[in-house]
């Protein structure tokens, strides 16, 4: 399996439940990163949360990090349907590779109003 | 503050001929790196570039393909011969600095049709 894999690869949810997200990944990192992806457009940065962090919030946007068991999850709270668009994380491992980011396959998120 | 600026937006060329690709990172930014997204795929990391500097191109593939990002203008991703398989959603991200704290803002993408 790839570095950076989403789980699941698809969630489909109503309006106003919450939505978890989880990434897992195989070698050390220096950071990972959130992105949301809207159908046919570009990527949006959502959170960064660096490897001696644990938790991180922004605004409905929860991001915690583990890295013992190299995983990280995404909850979307009280979700609404402008939500409704793929979430991918990526991992920079830092060293010699900074700045190349390592994105996982995304999860589609559907959020039914 | 404009964001990241990609051109063209959609491009189609015939399989054989060049496709150029252009980025206009942030201003402010002297970083930036090229992504290419495959339908149903998340995104590959291809090349990442400082102002008339290669960082690292280990994502590119060794034919067909370069990347610049001279001092002046944007930085230009080039295609030669293009294939079918050529075919893609094409990034390009840009950063202030280097490093891992940073992150990356992205363009709009460029998306290139081989025919």
């Amino acid at each position: 399996s790839q570095q950076g894999e989403e789980d699941p690869q698809a969630l489909s949810i109503q309006e106003g439940e919450n939505a978890t997200m989880n990434c897992s990944y195989k070698t050390s990192i220096n950071n990972l990163q959130w992105y949301r992806q809207n159908s046919g457009r570009g990527l949006v940065h959502l959170i960064l949360i660096r490897s001696n962090e644990r938790e991180k919030h922004s605004g409905r946007l929860r991001v915690t990090l583990d890295t013992s068991k190299k995983s990280s999850s995404l909850l979307i709270t009280a979700s609404r349907a402008a939500d409704t668009a793929s979430y991918f994380c990526a991992t920079d491992a830092g060293g010699t590779s900074y700045g190349k980011l390592t994105f996982g396959q995304g999860t589609i998120l559907t959020v039914h109003p | 503050n404009a964001g990241v600026m990609q051109n063209p937006r959609h491009l189609v060329r015939r399989r054989g001929q060049e496709a150029r690709l252009r980025c206009s990172p942030m201003k402010g930014h002297s970083h930036v790196y090229w992504y290419r997204q495959l339908p149903e795929e998340g995104l590959k990391f291809m090349v990442y570039l400082q102002k008339e500097n290669i960082i690292d191109e280990s994502g590119m593939p060794k034919e067909r393909f370069s990347a610049e990002f001279p001092k002046e203008g944007p930085s230009i991703l080039r295609i030669q011969q293009v294939v079918r398989g050529d075919s893609a959603a094409y990034f390009c991200a840009s950063s202030p600095a280097g490093g891992a704290s940073y992150e990356q803002y992205f363009g709009p993408g460029t998306r290139l049709t081989v025919t």
